[in-house]
This record gives C-alpha cells, structure tokens and sequence, in this order.
C-alpha cells in the first residue's frame, strides 16, 4: 500500500532532544524527507537522505534509515519551543511525486 | 520563504461554483506539483508538470484539472466543487538536474466550499 505512519503527536521540554518517528511501505523509494508545517504556513523542506545512506547531519538535525525495517527518524537537538509544529515524513518512488505521513505535532514546554 | 508564490491565500465559495488557483514557481525551477491537504486524506498528490508538460498523475479528481504557461507558472482549477473539496491546496517546485529531488512548497490556496 501507500502508507507512511507516523505517531500523531510528541511532547518534549525545552532543551531536550526529540525524536520523531516515521514507516514506510515501498523498498523502491530514493529519497527520504523531512518537512516541517508552522501553523497556517506552508511545508519547510527539513532535510532528505538518499535512500543508499544510513544517516545524515544538519546542525540540530540528524536522520536515521533503517532500509531493512523501514524506518525513518529525525533527531531534534535541543529542542526550542520554535521548533514546535507538525513534522511529516515523506518518501520519492519512482516517480516524483512524495507520499506522505501522517503528521506528528510536536509540542515543546517550558 | 520558498521563493514559491500561490494566490490568492483564501477563497471561500459556493458549491457547484468553479475556481482557479494560481502558482509562479520559483526562479529556474521547471516543474510544479500541486497536492492537497484535507482532515481525512492528509497529503495527497495531485499531479505534476515539467516544463509545460503534465509529467505525473494522482489522484486527481476528472472536475479538476491543471495547465503549466510558457512562463512556468501553473494554474489549478476546480470546478463543480463539493463540501468535500474545502482543504489547503499546496504547490510545490523543483529545479531541473540533481536538484529536482528537492520540492520547495509554496504557503498554500486556503479553499473553502460552503
């Protein structure tokens, strides 16, 4: 099928790292992303990772692929409460066009 | 900033009315996509043109249908809407070469049919 999951909401504290989690159906897909979603704004492209790459570095961000089981994360250092907002997951077939997940909100406290 | 435009930000109109919604790439960039984002379907794709050509199709209902101008920019229009068709419409677009796995999305086509 075409569906990429994701828990539907995380809350952390200010300061801590938080880790959103994504699955994915196709062994196909080429690329995997990141997009963050503001309240009323458009999705921010986060960050990608070539499906041949086990991890990759950008600053605060740090994401994982597990290609064996599916799995997708990205890994938010030091959390701010900017940072709060709906993270979704995305994956590039063979065409390209993205399918995506769900949506995880993310709520950062004080 | 995506450097993607959209217009307008909000439309609100009557069932059975036909609306066009309005997308400028961003500089260079040769293909558009538009998706849609609705409660129960989340994010969807809806289809995608290169360079004035449709290159890609989802699920993409037959009332509505798209174009992309000699000028790159693209164009949405939807026609005998439905309740079901209020949702946040998003374009997106992508540069040519190695960096067309990258899709830039614009702030999005606030839609709603009353």
């Amino acid at each position: 099928g075409e569906d990429v999951e994701q828990s539907l909401f995380l809350s952390v504290r200010e300061g801590d790292s938080s880790v959103i989690n994504c699955t994915y159906t196709d062994s196909s897909s080429t690329y995997l992303y990141w997009y963050k979603q503001e309240p009323g704004a458009g999705l921010q492209l986060l960050t990608y990772i070539f499906s041949n790459m086990d991890m990759k570095q950008d600053q605060r961000l740090t994401v994982l692929l597990n290609k064996k089981d599916k799995h997708l994360s990205l890994r938010i250092a030091d959390t701010q409460t900017g940072d709060s907002a709906i993270y979704f997951c995305a994956e590039k077939r063979s065409t390209d066009k993205l399918i995506f997940g769900t949506g995880t909100r993310l709520q950062v406290f004080p | 900033d995506s450097g993607v435009t959209q217009t307008p930000k909000h439309l609100i109109t009557a069932t059975g009315q036909r609306v066009t919604l309005r997308c400028s790439p961003r500089s260079g960039d040769l293909s558009v996509y538009w998706y849609q984002q609705s409660l129960d379907q989340g994010l969807q794709f809806l289809i995608q043109y290169y360079n004035g050509e449709e290159r890609a199709k989802g699920n993409i209902l037959e009332r509505f249908s798209a174009q992309q101008f000699p000028d790159l920019h693209s164009e949405l229009n939807l026609s005998s809407l439905e309740l079901g068709d209020s949702a946040l419409y998003f374009c997106a677009s992508s540069p040519p070469g190695t960096g067309r796995y990258e899709q830039y999305f614009g702030p999005g086509t606030r839609l709603t049919v009353t």
